[in-house]
C-alpha cells in the first residue's frame, strides 16, 4: 500500500523560503515518478512539479519555475520541494503524490501559509 | 496546457445515477487511455476512484464507473448514496506535466 507522509509546512512571510519533505513507503520508490500538487483554500487541484524516476528530469508549472525545486533521495525514499521567494498566492495545502501514467496516489498534505 | 474542463456542479437524488464529464484535447484525454478520477471530501486528501479510464482500485464500489469517447472522459456514479457527496476531479496523462480538471461538486439531494 502506498504511504506518503508530508512534513515541513507552516507560516512564512512573503519572500521567504520553506522546504517540504515527503517520506514514502509501501512501494518500490526508485522506479516511480513523484509529484507535488497543491490546493489553495477553496480551490481545485493544481499540479506543481514532477520528478522522474532517476531525478534527471524535473518539470514545473510556469508559476513556480525559477522559485521551486523538486528533488529526490532514493536512499531515503523521499522527495522534497524547496520553495523560495514565496508569494501570498502560494498559500495552499501541498500534497506529495506517486505518479503512474497520470494517475496520482496521494499523501495527506501539509499546509503552507504565506502571510505577513 | 490548459486545465481539463469539468462542470462545476452536478446533483442527483439517492439511488439515481449521475455522470460527470471531463473534456480535454487529442494531446491528453483523447490521446491516451490514462484518465483518472478522484474523490475528495472536505478536509481530506483526494482518493483515486478510477484509473486508466475505467479501472477501479480495490475497495472502490462498483457503483463508480468510467468511460471515454474522443476527447471527453466521464465518471458515472450509480445508485447514489449520501456519502458520495464530494468534490470530484479528473486527471489525464499529458507527458511530463500533470493535468487536472477544475473539479465538480457532487451534491446528493
Amino acid at each position: 500500500e502506498v504511504q506518503l507522509v508530508e512534513s515541513g509546512g507552516g507560516l512564512v512571510q512573503p519572500g521567504g523560503s520553506l522546504r517540504l519533505s515527503c517520506a514514502a513507503s509501501g512501494f518500490n520508490f526508485r522506479i516511480y515518478w513523484m509529484s507535488w500538487v497543491r490546493q489553495a483554500p477553496g480551490k481545485g487541484l493544481e499540479w506543481v512539479a514532477n520528478i522522474n524516476e532517476d531525478g534527471s528530469g524535473r518539470f514545473y508549472v510556469d508559476s513556480v519555475k525559477g522559485r521551486f525545486t523538486i528533488s529526490r533521495d532514493d536512499a531515503k525514499s523521499s522527495v522534497s520541494l524547496q520553495m523560495n521567494s514565496l508569494r501570498a498566492e502560494d498559500t495552499a495545502i501541498y500534497y506529495c503524490a506517486q505518479v503512474t501514467w497520470g494517475r496520482f496516489d496521494w499523501g495527506q498534505g501539509t499546509l503552507v501559509t504565506v502571510s505577513s | 496546457q490548459s486545465a481539463l474542463t469539468q462542470p462545476p456542479s452536478a446533483s442527483g437524488s439517492p439511488g439515481q445515477s449521475v455522470t460527470i464529464s471531463c473534456t480535454g484535447t487529442s494531446s491528453d484525454v483523447g490521446g491516451y487511455n490514462h484518465v483518472s478520477w478522484y474523490q475528495q471530501h472536505p478536509g481530506k486528501a483526494p482518493k483515486v476512484m478510477i484509473y486508466e479510464v475505467n479501472k477501479r482500485p480495490s475497495g472502490v464500489p462498483d457503483r463508480f464507473s468510467g468511460s471515454k469517447s474522443g476527447n471527453t472522459a466521464s465518471l458515472t456514479v450509480s445508485g447514489l448514496q449520501p456519502e458520495d457527496e464530494a468534490d470530484y476531479y479528473c486527471s489525464s496523462y499529458a507527458g511530463t506535466n500533470g493535468l487536472f480538471g477544475g473539479g465538480t461538486k457532487l451534491t446528493v439531494l
